[in-house]
């Protein structure tokens, strides 16, 4: 089946220690985006790449950084996580063949921070 | 830019019951409005949707309605089951098309139903 997959789904660091969280697409979608979770809270969209276009939200913190390589992967790194970075992280892609901005969502990587 | 609502933020109820979820926005230019239903420990998926050129869609036991007038869209569960238990997120956007295609996402609603 088609889908988004994302590794780990458990992620555990040391403050400051850097981390880098991947998602894969078999969907063949061209957008692909990234998002912050935290406990009982919305969704919050960190950036997301239009094909190789990288688009940055203007509240996303520095510390978080993006690469996509190709068209079926991208990662997500946090250069030096905090506390305040414990979350869920969530990928997501849309694409063409989707009149409206559809997403399908990943399962999400759980970041602990110690 | 684009602000959802969503109320209420808790809602129980007993198995068999309906259960109704609503949202407001406040972009007229918003045509695009996702329900997503997130259990725990997961990611979010893609329940129903429904477009601005139709003022309801229904999909078995699930369906939502849409006021452009008003500016809100709801959610409605009938006959529910405790496997409806979940934390279900509304959103609105516009037809892709660079930042406005951005989903912005409500605060989320968690359905408890009690069997």
């Amino acid at each position: 089946d088609a889908m988004v997959i994302q590794n780990p789904r458990y992620q555990v660091t040391q403050f400051g220690k850097p981390v880098t969280l991947s998602c894969s697409q078999t969907l063949n979608h061209n957008v692909m985006y990234w998002y912050q979770q935290k406990s009982s809270q919305a969704p919050k969209l960190l950036f997301h790449y239009y094909d190789k276009d990288f688009n940055n939200e203007a509240d996303t913190p520095d510390n978080f950084q993006s690469r996509r390589p190709n068209t079926s992967f991208c990662f997500l790194d946090i250069r030096s996580p905090g506390l305040g970075d414990a979350a869920m992280y969530l990928c997501a892609t849309s694409g063409p063949g989707l009149q409206y901005n559809e997403q399908f969502f990943g399962p999400g990587t759980r970041l602990t921070v110690l | 830019g684009e602000n959802v609502e969503q109320h209420p933020s808790t809602l129980s109820v007993q198995e068999g019951d309906s259960a109704v979820i609503k949202c407001t926005y406040s972009d007229s230019a918003s045509n695009y409005f996702p329900w997503y239903k997130q259990e725990l420990g997961k990611g979010p998926q893609l329940i129903i949707d429904i477009r601005s050129n139709v003022g309801e869609k229904k999909d078995q036991r699930i369906a939502v309605t849409l006021n452009k007038t008003a500016k809100h869209f709801s959610l409605h569960i009938t006959e529910t089951q405790p496997e409806d238990s979940a934390v279900y997120f509304c959103a609105a956007s516009q037809e892709y098309g660079g930042s406005q295609g951005n989903l912005i996402f409500g605060k989320g609603t968690k359905l408890s139903v009690k069997p």
